[in-house]
């Protein structure tokens, strides 16, 4: 159990464009998914909480107007980075809490987006 | 300030044991976390403490003291796809997650 899904796996696209992300719970339901992004050799870096049915909280320096985020429902959530730039280019890492689950809102990851701005 | 500190980098032999310690200096705690990550790849779910004491599973151990701000992750019988990144991570008094930078297990044979 606590599987989750995140597509696409890989992205490569021009500068300007955007791109949707999305991260999907798939044997339960996860009324808090999480968007992390991590640059190469570095730590993790949460960009945003979502929760299902409100508005994400970003975390300070992330630019919400860029950084959409959308949780419709309690197995979807979806990032789109908008206008894209090469310094966007990064490892997108969605992860969900198990509402059910009885290990403290253990947080499962996808499997990551690899985003490639030229 | 919040603060997670693991040792950067590590190098264990095949077959042996490897410790991984993390000391975290957070305001509250509501649990520690563990996990494993590959290089290129999210983090896998390893291991989740919030009492003191030792929590075994499998080749995989994690011991906490709440009082010490510490905990270690134990790995016996070392094998070559043990090879990752282990990351440390504290939930607050506010539930937030505060990550450790990750410690880089070199495995050799």
């Amino acid at each position: 159990g606590a599987v989750v899904s995140q597509h696409p796996s890989r992205v490569i696209c021009k500068s300007g464009t955007s791109v949707k992300i999305e991260c999907r719970s798939l044997d339960f339901q996860a009324t808090t998914m999480f968007w992390y992004r991590q640059f190469p050799k570095q730590s993790l870096m949460l960009m945003a909480t979502s929760n299902e049915g409100s508005k994400a909280t970003y975390e300070q320096g992330v630019e919400k107007d860029k950084f959409l985020i959308n949780h419709a429902s309690l197995t979807l959530s979806t990032l789109t980075v908008t206008s894209a730039h090469p310094e966007d280019s990064s490892f997108y890492i969605c992860s969900a809490s198990n509402l059910a689950g009885g290990d403290a809102d253990t947080q499962y990851f996808g499997p990551g987006t690899r985003l490639t701005v030229l | 300030g919040q603060n997670i500190d693991q040792p950067t980098e590590m190098t264990a032999t095949e077959g042996a044991i490897v410790q991984i310690n993390c000391t975290y200096q957070t305001s509250g705690f509501n649990g520690l976390f563990w996990y494993q990550q590959h290089a290129g790849e999210a983090p896998t779910f390893l291991s989740y403490n919030v009492l003191d004491g030792l929590e075994e599973k499998g080749r995989f151990s994690s011991f906490l003291s709440r009082s010490k701000g510490y905990s270690y992750l134990l790995l016996k019988e070392l094998q070559m796809k043990d090879s990752a990144s282990y990351l440390c991570a504290v939930k607050d008094s506010n539930y937030q997650l505060i990550w450790g930078a990750g410690t880089k297990l070199i495995i050799k044979p």
